[in-house]
């Protein structure tokens, strides 16, 4: 079965921190994405990353950055934690939707983020 | 800005009936998909359909697409209390198969 390991399930931060979300993936998969998601709002992209250095801003970027360095492993970055990014935080991977590919995502049990 | 918008946003049925649930979207797709969400977990895979299916049906779940109304429905049949969970709709957008955008969700409860 294919794993999203997201490296901690409840965070708590205080504003102006450095935050690190880890998500770790073990089926070579290329694609990683990072959502958010807030009530009402459902899931929002962040970032998309296609392959190893490579990245795409999603929908809501703004206060993030993110890290591919290897293929398995996904970053997402909060250089300054503000108390609008308290939120759920969703690591997903997936195969390249082309073809014989279904581009079905696989998801991580959510990273849980309190700002204070 | 999302691309899917699910409708209703919330839905409550008895155990044994039917429940169906609605997505619509802005721009031309290559794929459209159905997850679903147990409170406080992560999303979880349910079916797939592609731009150029109509429907498809996988165990107790009905899909159908129709891509001249860019709008998407998904049917659970004889709902049970193991039902209950969020549904979200998800689609790629041409040229990119790969970026994936979800709708805000419908929340199902089945009351046994």
């Amino acid at each position: 079965d294919v794993k999203v390991t997201q490296s901690s399930r409840y965070l708590v931060k205080r504003t102006g921190e450095k935050v690190f979300l880890e998500c770790v993936q073990d089926m070579d998969h290329e694609n990683m994405f990072w959502y958010r998601q807030d009530p009402g709002l459902g899931l929002r992209l962040i970032y998309f990353s296609y392959d190893v250095k490579m990245k795409e801003k999603g929908d809501i970027p703004e206060g993030y950055s993110v890290s591919r360095e290897k293929k398995e492993r996904f970053s997402l970055i909060l250089e300054s934690a503000s108390t609008n990014q308290t939120s759920m935080y969703l690591c997903a991977s997936s195969l390249p939707g082309m073809g014989e590919n279904t581009g079905e995502l696989f998801f991580g049990e959510g990273s849980r983020l309190t700002v204070l | 800005s999302q691309q899917g918008e699910e409708d209703p946003q919330a839905l409550s049925i008895q155990e044994g009936e039917n429940a169906t649930m609605n997505c619509s979207y802005k721009t031309s797709i290559n794929n459209l998909q159905w997850y679903r969400q147990n409170s406080g977990r992560g999303l979880v895979h349910l079916i797939l359909i592609r731009s150029n299916e109509r429907e498809k049906h996988s165990g107790r779940l009905r899909v159908t697409l129709d891509t001249s109304k860019k709008s998407s429905s998904l049917l659970i049949t004889a709902s049970r209390a193991a039902d209950t969970a969020s549904y979200f709709c998800a689609t790629d957008y041409t040229p990119s198969y790969d970026k994936v955008i979800f709708g805000p969700g419908t929340s199902l409860s089945v009351i046994p």
